[in-house]
């Protein structure tokens, strides 16, 4: 079955760790996204790649980084610069660069103790 | 002002009855617009897009877009209490097209259907 597939679900850190959630997609879709959301908020877009080798900065990529060396995985790094990492990220892809219906992966929670 | 704005909720609603949800977005040149589902603890799925003036039917969901007056909605007909949920808006803030498609997200509306 196709789709996306994030790990972990749940993550506990502590301060100053960075951590890596993975992203990987079978759908062959070209563009991948991260979202953020926090307790009762929309989704804020933190980093996309259109192509392998290539990705930009969304709204709040401070403290966050990103990589795209293959086409069907899009891996997210939250560094200890991230001052408030604790919230739901979310995992997307899109099958062409102008296409908007995003199809999510089932998220992965991380909780900085 | 925010980008694109929903009202909170919750909007509770009867079940068998219309639930009716509205944004508003501010980006004049925004051409693509989504409603997604999203349950408790879950991640997001599409249930509508729309992309021109007018109403879009699929099965109990309606979205209707006005491009002129900058809102979207989205009506349930027949509201089971399986729709109790958050609905988020999107909206394809895509003026650069250089800089790829981005989706913008309302804050989401809270969607409580009782029996």
């Amino acid at each position: 079955d196709g789709g996306i597939t994030q790990s972990p679900k749940y993550l506990f850190r502590k301060e100053g760790q960075n951590v890596t959630l993975s992203c990987e997609q079978n759908l062959n879709h070209d563009a991948m996204y991260w979202y953020r959301q926090d307790p009762g908020q929309g989704l804020r877009l933190i980093y996309y790649s259109q192509i392998v080798n290539d990705f930009q900065k969304g709204d709040i990529a401070e403290g966050y980084s990103v990589s795209r060396e293959k086409k069907e995985s899009f891996p997210l790094t939250v560094t200890s610069a991230q001052k408030n990492p604790t919230a739901f990220y979310l995992c997307a892809s899109s099958i062409g660069r102008g296409a908007g219906e995003l199809f999510f992966g089932e998220g992965s929670r991380l909780t900085v103790l | 002002q925010k980008e694109v704005e929903q009202n909170s909720g919750p909007l509770s609603v009867p079940e068998g009855a219309i639930a009716s949800l509205n944004c508003t977005y501010s980006d004049r040149g925004s051409q693509s617009f989504f409603w997604y589902r999203q349950y408790s603890g879950k991640s997001p799925e599409l249930i509508m897009s729309i992309y021109s003036n007018g109403d879009k039917e699929d099965g109990r969901f309606t979205a209707q877009l006005n491009k002129a007056s900058q809102y979207v909605s989205l009506l349930i007909r027949d509201s089971q209490p399986s729709d109790s949920a958050t609905y988020l808006c999107a909206v394809n803030s895509n003026r650069i097209k250089a800089a790829g498609n981005k989706l913008t997200f309302g804050g989401g509306t809270r969607v409580l259907v009782k029996p």
